[in-house]
């Protein structure tokens, strides 16, 4: 069955350390996403991504970074630099980004700061 | 910027109607989503809205006013399974969706 998978499910970073979220779709999907959700507040978009080798920052995008190599991967790095990375991390993809192209979402990862 | 408002929670009974609201800012409309998410699990795709009127779906429709930016979804005959948060979501200008905090929905038996 097609789908897009998130893991770990639970991850802990340390103060000074990078973490890295995975995601991996089956979908042949040509977009995905990296969303970010907060008690309280809609999700927020960290990055994007339309096309292999291209990606755009969303409006979160700082002490964040991602990379496209591969049509399927879209893997998410907390940096240091993110002073405040406890949240609910979400990945998505969809077929294209017209209006009607409705998003397919991960399990998703809770990051917590040890 | 774009604000999408929706109520934060809303209790109801099993076997009930129950009719979540939500408003956004009306330019450069692409669009309007609806997903449902059971706490601590991924958003699942439940209605698309582009044109004013009402979608039927099974125990599920939503509804949308352009004119008034103004969308509902309407939940019938509740079951306990449909406890979960609704989410809101607007397609803008550039095709990036902006979305609400979400309706927490508690169903009572």
């Amino acid at each position: 069955d097609g789908g897009i998978t998130q893991s770990p499910k639970y991850l802990f970073r340390k103060e000074g350390q990078n973490v890295t979220l995975s995601c991996e779709q089956n979908l042949n999907h040509d977009a995905m996403y990296w969303y970010r959700q907060d008690p309280g507040q809609g999700l927020r978009l960290i990055y994007y991504s339309q096309i292999v080798n291209d990606f755009q920052k969303g409006d979160i995008a700082e002490g964040y970074s991602v990379s496209r190599e591969k049509k399927e991967s879209f893997p998410l790095t907390v940096t240091s630099a993110q002073k405040n990375p406890t949240a609910f991390y979400l990945c998505a993809s969809s077929l294209g980004q017209g209006g009607a192209e409705k998003l397919f979402f991960g399990s998703g990862t809770q990051l917590s700061v040890l | 910027g774009q604000n999408i408002d929706q109520p934060t929670e809303m209790t109801a009974t099993e076997g009930a109607i129950v009719q979540i609201n939500c408003t956004y800012q009306t330019s450069g409309f692409n669009g309007l989503f609806w997903y449902q998410q059971h706490a601590g699990e991924a958003p699942t795709f439940l209605s698309y809205n582009v044109l004013d009127g009402l979608e039927e779906k099974g125990r599920f429709s939503s509804f949308l006013s352009r004119s008034k930016g103004y969308s509902y979804l309407l939940l019938k005959e509740l079951q306990m399974k449909d406890s979960a948060s609704y989410l809101c979501a607007e397609k803008d200008s550039n095709y990036q969706l902006i979305w609400g905090a979400g309706t927490k929905l508690i169903i009572k038996p």
